[in-house]
């Protein structure tokens, strides 16, 4: 079974509104979880590694006011779109490692239409 | 900065073919790497994780190879079947994950 579970696996909302998108390790703690999103026929994209307990660290060209990270615990992070636009429209991810080993796990994804 | 690259970008094939599908990689300095499946409209499927450590894994007609040092991996597909169309996609574990763009498989019934 799943070992990270992300929800909404799927989501409609309107232009301006925020959305919140959450990423759980059911089986393991881990300090760290990352978030990617994928624009249609493109890559996979990682926009920010989120650190429990700290600020996220995001990658160039992603907007840190507009995708708030959250990690509030070592088994739950928090991706919000702000004020979204229908060009946030897209399919965001999570994945996460447990503190010993190096596989990561992915959650489901999330796909997010803005209309 | 490690760049990964699939090919071909899109492969169709009849049913019952074995093909295989490209990644390659430009730092060899990975911990692992993953193959997964994704099909339209929905999420990651993991396919097959290979170790830096190892040289190939294999899942029922999947076949996954390594070569760390030239920087390539292999996902071999046997008896290839309609519902094994979908976009596979290869990821780099280095100090995170890098992701190709994906080939996109159509298996013609």
């Amino acid at each position: 079974g799943a070992v990270v579970s992300q929800h909404p696996s799927r989501v409609i909302c309107k232009s301006g509104t925020s959305v919140k998108i959450e990423c759980r390790s059911l089986d393991f703690q881990a300090t760290t979880m990352f978030w990617y999103r994928q624009f249609p026929k493109q890559s996979l994209m990682l926009m920010a590694t989120s650190n429990e307990g700290s600020k996220a660290t995001y990658e160039q060209g992603v907007e840190k006011d507009k995708f708030l990270i959250n990690h509030a615990s070592l088994t739950l992070s928090t991706l919000t779109v702000t004020s979204a636009h229908p060009e946030d429209s897209s399919f965001y991810i999570c994945s996460a490692t447990p503190f010993s080993g190096n596989t990561i796990y992915f959650g489901e994804g999330s796909w997010l239409t803005v209309v | 900065k490690q760049e990964v690259t699939q090919i071909p970008a899109a492969l169709s094939v009849p049913e019952g073919e074995n093909l295989v599908l490209n990644c390659s990689f430009t730092d060899s300095a990975i911990y692992n790497l993953q193959w997964f499946r994704q099909d339209p409209g929905k999420g990651l499927t993991s396919l097959l994780l290979i170790q830096s450590s190892q040289r190939e894994q294999t899942s029922g007609r999947l076949n996954a190879s390594l070569d760390k040092s030239s920087g390539r991996s292999t996902l071999y597909i046997a008896a290839s079947q309609p519902g094994d169309s979908a976009t596979y996609l290869c990821a780099v574990n280095g100090n995170q994950f890098y992701f190709g763009t994906g080939t996109s498989l159509t298996v013609i019934p």
